[in-house]
């Protein structure tokens, strides 16, 4: 089954823009991640929530949980060029799991300047 | 701040031959992780590892993969004979823990199997 399906899939957006991109999966989760990459290289943790929190902030970045929807929400404020990267959401399912994490397509974020 | 690497960066390699790609996770760090990544498509759990031992894997790790830790800082995946579709970036991961836990990623071995 599909999970941590993430939308829009691509989202482009002026420098000093704000950025909201969903994410929603089907199963049971211990906690949801938000990854970036960059074109080709490594995924860079960003942020980890877990299913009995419904908001969570990093700096620029706020993350919201909605257990009862099964999704998630990352929002990037005041976006700038570095910003533009691919974001993934990966899940954690309950119950049992040694811990892999199951990612969704991501939304390629473009910001320009 | 400690970080995982990985090597090389990228490799070439022939159908059939055998491929080992390393990676040293974050010392501390007690779960390592295996995920790959084929070209425009999502990231893939291959296989976990925990205790010297394989904790958990998908259909994709079968018996061509195979996963060492020959020392107390290497990781290593092993594809015993390499197949076109076995091209992708391979990712290496550690955790502290386990349960989904934030998992630090290594920046990838791009494989290309001509």
């Amino acid at each position: 089954s599909q999970q941590g399906e993430e939308d829009p899939q691509a989202l482009s957006i002026q420098e000093g823009e704000n950025a909201t991109m969903n994410c929603s999966y089907k199963t049971s989760i211990n906690n949801l991640q938000w990854y970036r990459q960059n074109s080709g290289r490594g995924l860079v943790h960003l942020i980890l929530i877990r299913s009995n929190e419904r908001e969570k902030h990093s700096g620029r970045l706020r993350v919201t949980l909605d257990t009862s929807k099964k999704s998630s929400s990352l929002l990037i404020t005041a976006s700038r060029a570095a910003d533009t990267a691919s974001y993934f959401c990966a899940t954690s399912n309950y119950g049992g799991s040694q811990g892999n994490l199951i990612f969704g397509k991501g939304t390629k974020l473009s910001v320009k300047p | 701040e400690p970080e995982v690497t990985q090597t090389p960066s990228h490799q070439v390699t022939q159908m059939g031959q055998e491929v080992i790609l390393r990676c040293v996770p974050i010392s501390n760090h007690l779960y390592f992780y295996w995920y790959r990544q084929i070209l425009g498509q999502k990231v893939e759990f291959l296989v976990s590892f925990y205790n010297n031992e394989i904790s958990e894997k998908s259909e994709i790790f079968d018996d061509q993969f195979s996963v060492e830790r020959p020392d107390g800082s290497n990781f290593t995946l092993k594809i015993r004979s390499t197949k076109l579709e076995d091209s992708a970036m391979y990712f290496c991961a550690s955790s502290v823990e386990t349960g989904g836990e934030t998992q630090y990623f290594g920046p990838g071995t791009r494989l290309l199997v001509l």
